[in-house]
């Protein structure tokens, strides 16, 4: 049961340039999502999915697109990478969204700097 | 709307003496609260959480919590700290209706000296 997990681990990109992070969850849960960690301003959704072929914006969507195939898999894409994209990134995953079956379930996060 | 404040950023400890990251909410309905800890470039750890089975919410590593509703207040307390508690620690509130997104404090950075 390896729970959550994110790749790449770290990535370095140049201004414009594209990619897409991968999250992967083995728990069988419904709601997965994805957040950014920058210092001092704790963690913020990007954009989350209740369920396989569905997704929503959070907090800070712009510059992000993401995709929900499989039940499983929650991608994050960058079209055109922006230096302000430079942070840390996370997945998590829940079983629910309500309450405290709103547990959520980390990855070990994804490093990308944007130059 | 609900909210979270931290109210400190940085706490400092000495080895074997007590902790305590405190924690301010705010919600207009019944809340779930969560403590998470984060060590040095890992993910997001779950603590402990409230429930409302119980006020005092016992964690792992011998963290507990006490909810306390007339004052808002979900502090996370340990009798004695370990150099291995070093971490940042997260506050988290959320709602009991409905879908709801988890609200994060900014996150208190816990150091333990020897």
């Amino acid at each position: 049961n390896a729970g959550v997990t994110q790749t790449p681990k770290f990535r370095v990109l140049k201004t414009g340039q594209s990619m897409t992070l991968l999250c992967a969850q083995d728990m069988n849960h419904e709601y997965m999502y994805w957040y950014r960690q920058d210092p001092g301003m704790g963690l913020r959704l990007i954009h989350y999915s209740v369920g396989e072929g569905t997704t929503a914006k959070g907090e800070v969507p712009d510059g992000y697109n993401v995709s929900r195939l499989k039940k499983q898999n929650f991608l994050l894409g960058l079209e055109s990478a922006a230096p302000s994209q430079t942070s840390v990134y996370f997945c998590a995953s829940s079983y629910s969204g309500r309450g405290i079956y709103n547990e959520q379930f980390f990855g070990p996060g994804t490093r990308l700097t944007v130059l | 709307a609900q909210s979270v404040t931290q109210l400190d950023s940085h706490v400092s400890v000495s080895e074997g003496t007590p902790v305590l990251l405190r924690c301010n909410y705010s919600s207009s309905y019944s809340p779930s609260l969560f403590w998470y800890v984060q060590h040095p470039n890992k993910g997001l750890q779950l603590l402990l959480k409230y429930t409302s089975a119980a006020t005092l919410v016992k964690g792992i590593n011998g963290f507990e919590a006490e909810f306390k509703k007339s004052e808002t207040s979900f502090h996370l307390t340990k009798p004695s700290a370990h150099m291995s508690d070093a971490a940042e620690y997260f506050c988290v509130v959320t709602l009991n209706t409905g879908f709801q997104k988890l609200v994060f404090g900014t996150g208190t950075r816990l150091l333990v000296s020897p």
